[in-house]
């Protein structure tokens, strides 16, 4: 099945500071999803970014896609604490039925 | 509030038992997915139901069992259980196949 990666595994910045994340996939996919998870909570979604489009912005979220090289990356900008959190890629299976998640990227934001 | 109602928030019980997770979809949404996550498996897929019926199977071993009902809400049937199914299981509900999901805040199962 198809499964995103995220890279870093962990990442750690000032508030303030950008931070990037990003996230490699194995095959064609029509759309391709964030969420955050804060530590022992669900998951909520973050965007979604179809095939088509490549670049998509929502609040201090920008999200980019190249289908060419099966990867996207997510920026948070000016960060703040709050936005400590696990951050994962999502990419439906190959049969579009269910969503696949990456390990993860724990994301840690210092005062 | 993600509108997914996940009970109960926490289990604890012993190996061999068998318990039931139950899962309230946000209304209207037809799709209810079933994930586990732990530290070293991160979060894997388990079964999804549309509208009552199986729709995809993942990494589900054969003592776990699930099914929708016909108000959609669905329960994970997990028996014999082990340590190594302590984890937190999570229900998510969309409205169509491969969209948006929505969570619950899971169930943190403890098998002592």
């Amino acid at each position: 099945s198809q499964q995103g990666e995220e890279d870093p595994q962990a990442l750690s910045i000032q508030e303030g500071e950008n931070a990037t994340m990003n996230c490699s996939y194995k095959t064609s996919i029509n759309n391709l999803q964030w969420y955050r998870q804060n530590s022992g909570r669900g998951l909520v979604h973050l965007i979604l970014i179809r095939s088509n489009e490549r670049e998509k912005h929502s609040g201090r979220l920008r999200v980019t896609l190249d289908t060419s090289k099966k990867s996207s990356s997510l920026l948070i900008t000016a960060s703040r604490a709050a936005d400590t959190a696990s951050y994962f890629c999502a990419t439906p299976d190959n049969y579009g039925q269910n969503f696949v998640f990456g390990p993860g990227t724990r994301l840690s934001v210092l005062p | 509030d993600s509108g997914v109602t996940q009970t109960p928030k926490h289990l604890i019980t012993a190996t061999g038992q068998r318990v039931t997770l139950r899962c309230s979809p946000r209304s209207g949404d037809l799709s209810v997915y079933w994930y586990q996550q732990s530290l070293d498996q991160g979060l894997q897929f388990l079964i999804q139901y549309y509208n009552g019926e199986e729709r995809a199977k993942g990494n589900i071993l054969e003592r776990f069992s699930a099914q929708q009902f016909p108000d959609l809400h669905s329960e994970l049937n997990l028996s014999s259980l082990e340590l190594g199914d302590s984890a937190l299981y999570f229900c998510a509900s969309s409205s169509h196949r491969a969209g948006k999901l929505f969570f619950g805040s899971g169930t943190q199962l403890s098998v002592l």
